[in-house]
């Protein structure tokens, strides 16, 4: 079965760090291009980055442009999400999702179930 | 960016009815759009993927049509299980984009 765990979610300062982590398993995940997208509570989806199959090309959304960082070590079909200067408005629960092909195609099959990261003093 | 709206915002309708959700991207993005549900507390599952074609596993009772600007998710006879809400997503360009989504509720 194809599946995705994050991990990682947490309560954090304003201002703190927090890294998620997501395992992906029933898949060759060196193959396929990865994604993280973002759900405030009660709100809607927020696609927040992307990387490529063998983790050279990084895309981000301008709202965490040079305060996240992912990353993936395909040795551990693990993806990972480093979220620096967070902020309350990043509190969210963060999905990753893999493309449905191998290659980049955009469309996101299967997620994860999600982790919640808060940011609150 | 690309700006994805949906209409309308909720919705009601009863089991056995045909429902149709419509997209609007604010300029042309080809066949680059996806359709997903989702239900209270998980995650998001994908119905439709190049506007027109049924990912695997999804019921045929589902279709997806449009190109360019305008786009349709029509459910053609609601099940029980398909009160959600529903997200459009493009995939033209960076950064990806999502409508505000529709939630079907029961009448």
């Amino acid at each position: 079965e194809v599946q995705l765990v994050e991990s990682g979610g947490a309560l954090v300062q304003p201002g703190g760090s927090l890294r998620l982590s997501c395992a992906g398993t029933g898949f060759t995940f060196s193959r396929y291009w990865m994604h993280w997208v973002r759900q405030a509570p009660g709100k809607g989806l927020v696609w927040v980055s992307r990387l490529n199959s063998d983790g050279t090309t990084t895309d981000y959304a301008d709202s965490v442009k040079g305060r996240f960082i992912i990353s993936r070590d395909n040795a551990k079909n693990t993806l990972y999400l480093q979220m620096n200067s967070l902020r309350a408005e990043d509190t969210a629960v963060y999905y990753c999702a893999r493309d449905i092909a191998a290659g980049q195609k955009g469309w996101f099959d299967p997620w994860g179930q999600g982790t919640l990261v808060t940011v609150s003093s | 960016d690309i700006q994805m709206t949906q209409s309308p915002s909720s919705v009601s309708a009863s089991v056995g009815d045909r429902v149709t959700i419509t997209c609007r991207a604010s300029q042309g993005i080809r066949t680059w759009l996806a359709w997903y549900q989702q239900k209270p507390g998980k995650a998001p599952n994908l119905l439709i993927y190049a506007a027109s074609s049924l990912q695997s596993g999804v019921p045929s009772r589902f279709s997806g049509s449009g190109s360019g600007t305008d786009f349709t998710l029509t459910i053609s006879s609601l099940h029980p299980e398909d009160y959600a809400t529903y997200y459009c997503q493009q995939a033209n360009s960076l950064p990806i984009t999502f409508g505000q989504g529709t939630r079907l509720e029961i009448k």
